[in-house]
């Protein structure tokens, strides 16, 4: 399988609690992003990465939030002191930057987040 | 006003029929219009892109835009059972990140 993986798919965890999940992009895609998406809701933008390089960050992203992509290959996304607002499910997308559209997200299957 | 309304589901057809899913948004920036589709427990998957205004079709599908209404739509014929996901309108301006509509969930019944 050559698309986006995740892990963990599931992660439950306590209030307070630090938590990290894992993305690996489809192999030379340089752009990677994250977003969250609640129950009912859409996916909202967190941040993307070009290569290793943080482009954009939301304001959704507090400073509980830190991701990386260390060597430009695959990214974490950990959060801090979880509280039950952070329940959620995170999306991994990674694309090809090729000019004019040519920059299709290709999404993960997600990590749902549940913070009791 | 928020940046993008999606008509609110759910939409239940039976199998067959012609789907209609709507939306409109405030942002003159965006520069590209899309439908994405998300099957449960799944990462969305793009369907149609466009970046004019007009109908652009792939098969059953017809993506329209009108600029001028800020309004996009999406058109299935012939509805078939595994049609049943949630239809996300999805729009980028001149930065990479994407804007999601709500979500419309559609059930097409067999």
């Amino acid at each position: 399988d050559t698309g986006v993986s995740q892990n963990p798919r599931h992660k439950i965890t306590k209030r307070g609690q630090n938590v990290t999940f894992r993305c690996d992009p489809i192999s030379e895609h340089n752009r990677l992003y994250w977003y969250r998406q609640t129950l009912g809701q859409g996916p909202e933008f967190l941040t993307y990465f070009q290569n290793e390089a943080q482009l954009e960050k939301s304001r959704l992203l507090s400073d509980r939030f830190s991701a990386e992509r260390p060597k430009g290959s695959f990214s974490t996304l950990e959060i801090q002191r979880t509280e039950q607002g952070d329940s959620a499910m995170y999306l991994c997308a990674s694309s090809l930057t090729s000019g004019g559209f040519g920059d299709e997200q290709f999404f993960g299957p997600g990590t749902r987040l549940t913070v009791l | 006003q928020k940046e993008v309304e999606q008509d609110p589901g759910p939409l239940s057809v039976p199998e067959g029929a012609i789907v209609s899913l709507n939306c409109t948004y405030s942002n003159s920036a965006f520069q590209y219009f899309m439908w994405y589709r998300q099957y449960s427990r799944k990462g969305p998957e793009l369907l149609m892109y466009t970046y004019s205004s007009g109908n652009k079709e792939d098969g059953r599908f017809t993506a329209q835009v009108d600029k001028s209404s800020k309004y996009i739509s999406l058109f299935i014929r012939d509805s078939q059972p595994s049609d049943s996901a949630t239809y996300l309108c999805v729009f980028r301006g001149a930065t990479n990140k994407l804007i999601f509509g709500t979500g419309t969930l559609l059930a097409v019944q067999p």
